[in-house]
């Protein structure tokens, strides 16, 4: 069954640090791998998304995720986060088994001024 | 174009009540998808819909029915509702599960 861990549940961090936020999946098959933002009280916002092709793909915000198959890993990372960018992040799976697109349990993102 | 639309945004229920939750698209995508979001749980789907006439269950269907109307329509079906289903419910849909596209969501409390 199609699964996704997202190791860290908060992560805090400086304005103006990197970020790297983890995610690994478990698929049958080549996976279609996507990450959401979701600020408080919001709804969910597609940042980026991998289907095949380079594995380094960007994502809006200054996003970006690298999708490793010998990991099964598609980390989100930032070489610099500003104070808006505090809210929570989904990693979700999806792909051509069946149509359902699960997500993992997010990482709220904290950051200190 | 309005997307996904959700019905109601809030909602209270008394234990044993029921309610059914609606969901209408105008992406004309074929994939329709329920989940619920609680508090360090993430979003577990529910039940979801590949195409118009099917449904198949997700990760957490019990207590809960669907319907595929038509194209279109998605709704969820709360029979008896217990403390336990007090959540927020997003719709979603997608094309071939390239992106979902989320509703604003139902705040259900069950009391």
């Amino acid at each position: 069954a199609q699964s996704v861990t997202q190791p860290d549940i908060h992560i805090t961090v400086s304005e103006g640090a990197s970020l790297e936020l983890r995610c690994n999946y478990s698929y049958g098959a080549t996976p279609y791998l996507f990450w959401y933002v979701q600020s408080p009280g919001q709804g969910l916002q597609l940042l980026l998304k991998y289907f095949s092709g380079d594995t380094l793909v960007q994502g809006i915000k200054g996003f970006e995720a690298e999708f490793k198959r010998s990991q099964s890993s598609f980390n989100l990372r930032k070489p610099s986060v500003h104070w808006s960018d505090a809210a929570e992040y989904f990693c979700a799976v999806g792909g051509t088994l069946d149509d359902k697109i699960i997500f993992g349990k997010g990482t709220r993102l904290h950051i200190l001024p | 174009n309005a997307g996904v639309t959700q019905t109601p945004k809030f909602q209270v229920l008394k234990t044993g009540q029921s309610m059914t939750l609606q969901c209408a698209q105008d992406m004309n995508h074929n994939s329709m998808y329920w989940y619920r979001q609680d508090p360090g749980m993430g979003l577990r789907l529910i039940y979801y819909s590949a195409s118009e006439g099917t449904t198949d269950k997700g990760e957490v269907p019990n207590g809960y029915n669907v319907s595929r109307l038509n194209k279109r329509e998605f709704s969820l079906r709360l029979e008896s509702a217990a403390p336990s289903q007090t959540s927020v419910y997003f719709c979603a849909t997608s094309f071939r599960v390239t992106e979902a596209f989320f509703g604003q969501g139902t705040r259900l409390t069950v009391v």
